[in-house]
């Protein structure tokens, strides 16, 4: 079946690093894919978003772009804060389904 | 952006006894709601699917008469553990939906569930 595979954390960077957290993807059709963000006490939240081959999708100086070839979905930011540590999900999402998680990876950022 | 609450946040009891979780959508009617489950350093697994006023739809796997799911109302479901033991000590999360589009679905913040 249909599957999100996260790199592991915890994630542990400095403020203003580079920030890459892997996603793959095992899916049968065309899914859209996301990566969603809990920071601690509060629900999930739609971080970004992309519905097919090479869309990027965007949000809060994040980035992932949605590669078929790889079946990759990796998040990306050029600059973290400490206000983004937080736990990210990605996950995938085909009609006639439910949404699949990945496990989630920690980021904890530190001034 | 829309807001889901649950309550309690976090609920210990002794092995046998039943809990229910409540999960509502503040600001907006939820024709669909969502329960998942998450085992520690696991990804979110669904448990069920509610339509408001009908049954839930659980999936393989999960016991609908140990996991109660009740969408009475478009701001209100509650899911309810029956006769619970140690390893139904796990983390409930809801989410609800306005529509059918996977990107309505707002989640609440969970419910930590202890059982001894």
């Amino acid at each position: 079946g249909d599957s999100v595979t996260q790199m592991e954390g915890p994630v542990t960077l400095s403020e203003e690093a580079f920030l890459t957290i892997n996603c793959t993807y095992t899916a049968t059709g065309y899914p859209s894919l996301f990566w969603y963000v809990q920071y601690p006490g509060e629900g999930l939240q739609l971080l970004l978003k992309a519905t097919k081959a090479d869309d990027k999708g965007s949000n809060k100086g994040f980035e992932a772009t949605y590669r078929k070839e790889t079946t990759s979905f990796h998040l990306e930011k050029g600059s973290v804060q400490v206000s983004d540590s937080a736990v990210y999900f990605c996950a995938l999402f085909q009609a006639g389904t439910a949404l699949i998680f990945g496990k989630g990876t920690t980021l904890s950022v530190s001034s | 952006g829309a807001v889901v609450s649950q309550h309690p946040s976090w609920v210990i009891c002794k092995s046998g006894t039943s809990v229910k979780i409540e999960c509502r959508s503040l600001d907006f009617q939820a024709t669909t709601m969502f329960w998942y489950r998450q085992f520690p350093k696991q990804s979110l697994m669904l448990m069920a699917t509610s339509n408001e006023g009908s049954k839930a739809t659980y999936e393989q796997g999960v016991e609908k008469d140990k996991f109660l799911i009740n969408h009475a109302s478009l701001t209100l479901s509650t899911l309810t553990v029956t006769s619970a033991h140690p390893e139904d000590s796990s983390f409930y999360i809801c989410s609800a939906s306005s529509g059918s589009s996977y990107n309505e679905q707002f989640f609440g913040p969970g419910t930590r569930l202890t059982v001894l």
